[in-house]
């Protein structure tokens, strides 16, 4: 079975671009989740998603970051404008929301740098 | 809010030595409470996993008990090869779901030379 496919893999840009993530998750889950992984503050949740409703963003830093799912299989994450302190891994995750012991499964996740 | 908190690292041991990374954690209820280990270059893998007090995850030959009174679920195993080798995040969910998002600690890097 195909795991969560996260895209790019890897992605270089300038300050004030914007940068568009890309997340795949397992087909037949319900609940996604966005993830930011840096050195200083380790991973950190940014938002999630039950049946493609945003159900907590208070994880996201600032108005420049806004994540859309538009259907039970695919999921964006946008920055713009894009600043060097956003550069990090960034990794999506899916889990069925049946059960109360359900594993999220990650992506490989996004390398981000901002230049 | 809910916290986790690990030990330091990174944690150097010779292959075969016994391993423990300390987790505690500070939370309202009973949380479900997970091991996620992370591999160069790759996304983080669900180790183990305990659900209630005193429950015993394991895997891979790793163990972690949950334990309420010490707020603790540390990691451990007897034996630890080179393939070890990785990051051991450990994490809690709160109450009645692993489909909320879950809270990491910080990490512990685990280097096993042979």
């Amino acid at each position: 079975d195909a795991g969560v496919i996260q895209s790019p893999r890897h992605e270089v840009t300038e300050m004030g671009q914007e940068v568009t993530l890309r997340c795949k998750p397992i087909s037949g889950h319900n609940s996604l989740f966005w993830y930011r992984q840096t050195m200083m503050r380790g991973l950190e949740l940014l938002i999630y998603f039950n049946n493609n409703v945003p159900i907590d963003d208070s994880g996201m830093p600032e108005d420049r970051f806004s994540a859309k799912m538009p259907n039970a299989s695919f999921s964006t994450l946008k920055i713009q404008p894009s600043e060097p302190r956003d550069s990090a891994v960034y990794f999506c995750a899916s889990s069925l929301r049946t059960g109360w012991d359900q594993p999220q499964h990650f992506g490989d996740g996004t390398r981000l740098s901002i230049l | 809010g809910d916290s986790v908190t690990q030990m330091e690292g990174p944690v150097t041991l010779s292959e075969e030595a016994f391993l423990t990374i300390n987790c505690t954690y500070t939370a309202t209820g009973y949380p479900s409470l997970f091991w996620y280990v992370q591999y160069p270059g790759e996304g983080l893998q669900l180790l183990l996993k305990a659900t209630k007090a005193d429950d015993k995850g394991s895997n891979k030959g790793f163990e972690a008990t949950y334990r309420k009174e010490t707020t603790s679920f540390h990691l451990e195993k007897g034996s630890v090869q080179v393939s070890d080798s990785a990051v051991y995040f450990c994490a809690l969910t709160p109450p009645g779901g692993g489909a909320d998002g879950l809270t990491f600690g910080k990490g512990t890097h685990l280097i096993i030379q042979p």
